[in-house]
């Protein structure tokens, strides 16, 4: 009964392939993020989604096209992927309000070759 | 420009002493401080967090000390242990907080 989920945990691709991930939370929250970890282990925000519409979208490739469904899942899909999108990419979730934890998911390493 | 300043980058701590990591933000809209503890291969995972209503807010051996005035707070550990060996990071919220800004992470590694 994983609270925020994600699939898969591993990918690896070639430069130019498109690939997606996926997300599922089951802890009825109402906002979904992407954010990014880098090999430094920076965690860069990349996208936001409550109720599904977005709210966040920082600065980030217009090949990044994240979609939800409903508010229980956001998926990421990258297309014509580069080597400098290999990193750690984490979903989580919070319900929109003060003092509200972020939930992590256990990560997705893409690895671009 | 980064938001939350974290320090030190690396720590190592021998088995049963203290673990301190600071942090440092300009923001004054912040109002929700939590604290993230990472192991490998794993998400990132709430450890405890403060408001700035409070200085101090302790749960078992971490505890967070909060200086409003001086925009720094800081995570304690306590009698650290090997199981603490993990990545911490202290990040900063304001209002609804949709939006999360994060420190740059404290590799810890607690020696036996």
């Amino acid at each position: 009964d994983t609270a925020v989920s994600q699939t898969p945990k591993y990918l690896v691709t070639q430069m130019g392939n498109d690939k997606s991930i996926k997300c599922e939370q089951n802890l009825g929250h109402d906002t979904m993020y992407w954010y990014k970890q880098d090999s430094k282990k920076f965690l860069k925000i990349m996208f936001s989604y409550n109720n599904k519409e977005l709210i966040i979208n920082e600065t980030v490739p217009n090949r990044f096209s994240p979609k939800s469904p409903d508010k229980a899942h956001l998926n990421l899909h990258i297309n014509s992927l580069e080597l400098g999108d290999s990193a750690v990419y984490f979903c989580a979730s919070n319900q929109v309000g003060p003092n509200s934890p972020l939930h992590f998911g256990n990560g997705t390493r893409l690895t671009v070759t | 420009q980064q938001q939350v300043k974290q320090s030190p980058q690396s720590l190592i701590v021998q088995k049963g002493g203290i673990s301190i990591i600071n942090c440092a933000y300009e923001n004054t809209a912040f109002d929700y401080f939590p604290w993230y503890q990472q192991f490998p291969g794993k998400g990132p995972a709430l450890l405890i967090a403060i408001r700035p209503d409070v200085s101090e807010k302790k749960e078992g051996r971490f505890t967070i000390s909060f200086n409003k005035s001086a925009k720094q707070f800081s995570l304690h550990i306590m009698d650290s242990q090997p199981g603490d060996s993990a990545t911490y990071f202290c990040a900063a919220s304001a209002g609804t907080g949709n939006q999360f800004y994060f420190g740059t992470g404290t590799s810890l590694t607690v020696i036996p």
